[in-house]
Order: C-alpha cells, then sequence, then structure tokens
C-alpha cells in the first residue's frame, strides 16, 4: 500500500460541478505535489507546495484551486472543468522540496462529462 | 533544452528473460536520476535513484547504471516475472530550478 492516500479513486463530475480531491501523508514530509498525467504520457507538475504554502504553479487554470491546510493534508477543489480535463491527477509529497525523492499516491481518475 | 528521452517506447519479453530500458538525458545542471515503475492505473513507485558520484544501484532484480559522462542511464530487469508489466519512468532532476523532468516512459509486457 502506497504512504500517499487519495481520495476518492474515481470521480465523475459535469462541467458545472465543484468537488474537490484529497490527499494525504503522515511520513513527515514538508513538500506536496500535484501532477495531471493523460493516458499513455509522462505526469506533468501543476501545484508544489513547500512548508504549507503555494512555491510552484505551473501555470495551470483557475478552475484548479490547491490548497494545504495542514502539512499532512493536499487538496485540490475544481471548478467548471472542461472535458479535456479528464485525466488521472496524481498527488506526492517528499521530505523537502528540490531534489528528494516523490513517494506518489494511486491518484484520483476523474472522468468530465 | 532539458529533455529525457526513453527507448524503446514499448517492449515485449517472455517471463524469465532479462531486459534493458535506456535513458538519454541533457538536464543540466544534473542532480539526481530515478527510475519508477508505473502499474496501470496506479501512481509512480520508486525503483531507484542515483546522484552523479554513482555508477550502479541495485533493487532486487532491478539494477540501473549511471553513465554522467555520456548522460546514460539504463534499467537491467533479471529474470523478468509477469508483475514486471508496467511503464517504466525515466526522471531526472536538475535544471535552474531543479525540477523533475519526465521520461514518456517504456511500457513494458511480459507475456507467460
Amino acid at each position: 500500500d502506497t504512504e500517499v492516500t487519495q481520495t476518492p479513486k474515481h470521480l465523475v463530475m459535469g462541467m458545472t460541478n465543484k468537488k474537490s480531491l484529497k490527499c494525504e501523508q503522515h511520513m513527515g514530509h514538508r513538500a506536496m505535489y500535484w501532477y495531471k498525467q493523460k493516458a499513455k504520457k509522462p505526469p506533468e507538475l501543476m501545484f508544489v507546495y513547500s512548508y504549507e504554502k503555494l512555491s510552484i504553479n505551473e501555470s495551470v487554470p483557475s478552475r484548479f484551486s490547491p490548497e494545504c491546510p495542514n502539512s499532512s493534508l493536499l487538496n485540490l477543489h475544481l471548478h467548471a472543468l472542461q472535458p479535456e480535463d479528464s485525466a488521472l491527477y496524481l498527488c506526492a509529497s517528499s521530505l523537502m522540496g528540490g531534489y528528494q525523492p516523490q513517494h506518489f499516491g494511486d491518484g484520483t481518475r476523474l472522468s468530465i462529462l | 533544452k532539458n529533455q529525457v528521452e526513453q527507448s524503446p517506447q514499448s517492449l515485449i519479453i517472455l517471463e524469465g528473460k532479462n531486459c534493458t530500458l535506456q535513458c538519454n538525458y541533457t538536464v543540466s545542471p544534473f542532480s539526481n536520476l530515478r527510475w519508477y515503475k508505473q502499474d496501470t492505473g496506479r501512481g509512480p513507485v520508486s525503483l531507484t535513484i542515483m546522484t552523479f558520484s554513482e555508477n550502479t544501484k541495485s533493487n532486487g532484480r532491478y539494477t540501473a547504471t549511471l553513465d554522467a559522462d555520456t548522460k546514460q542511464s539504463s534499467l537491467h530487469i533479471t529474470a523478468s516475472q509477469l508483475s514486471d508489466s508496467a511503464s517504466y519512468i525515466c526522471v531526472v532532476s536538475g535544471g535552474s530550478q531543479g525540477n523533475l523532468i519526465f521520461g514518456k516512459g517504456t511500457k513494458l509486457s511480459v507475456k507467460p
């Protein structure tokens, strides 16, 4: 079992819905990441939180809104998504930012109708 | 431009055989190189991580090599098992912002 837990595992939503993806780790890691992965492609970095502060935003559309309530939790709030946003959303954590090895969760499979 | 190229794109081998996956990179400055295994529908799992001074590192039946001079890495899988069927992703850390640069992966299928 992965040490980074993501919920839900699957999510189907309409373009007008609001939903949230959740990620949790209890390894004491201080950096957490959101990635988007399309089929047969490598993960693409979306956001990086370091010590609960947003440190990297890779020009992600505002319909994706990250939140880091504490050092163990990372949320991704979704609103007015488009069909092309359908993908596997992966959360990862590392002891600190930069060059540290990242531990990935199993992802949330998101489908936009 | 910082890039990571993997070959082959896909590979089919018979159970019990060995195989080698390749990774070439142009990332500068270089910090470390990682190999991840990603099963279908799962998140990537780290197999090995190597820094500039390390030439080889093993994790069970997986052995990674790194030639920092030629900027090449390989992942050798010994005595393959059906459970080795997955995508193998080479990831290089470095560049001006210490980012992770992902290769597109090699999809390995092990057949009985």
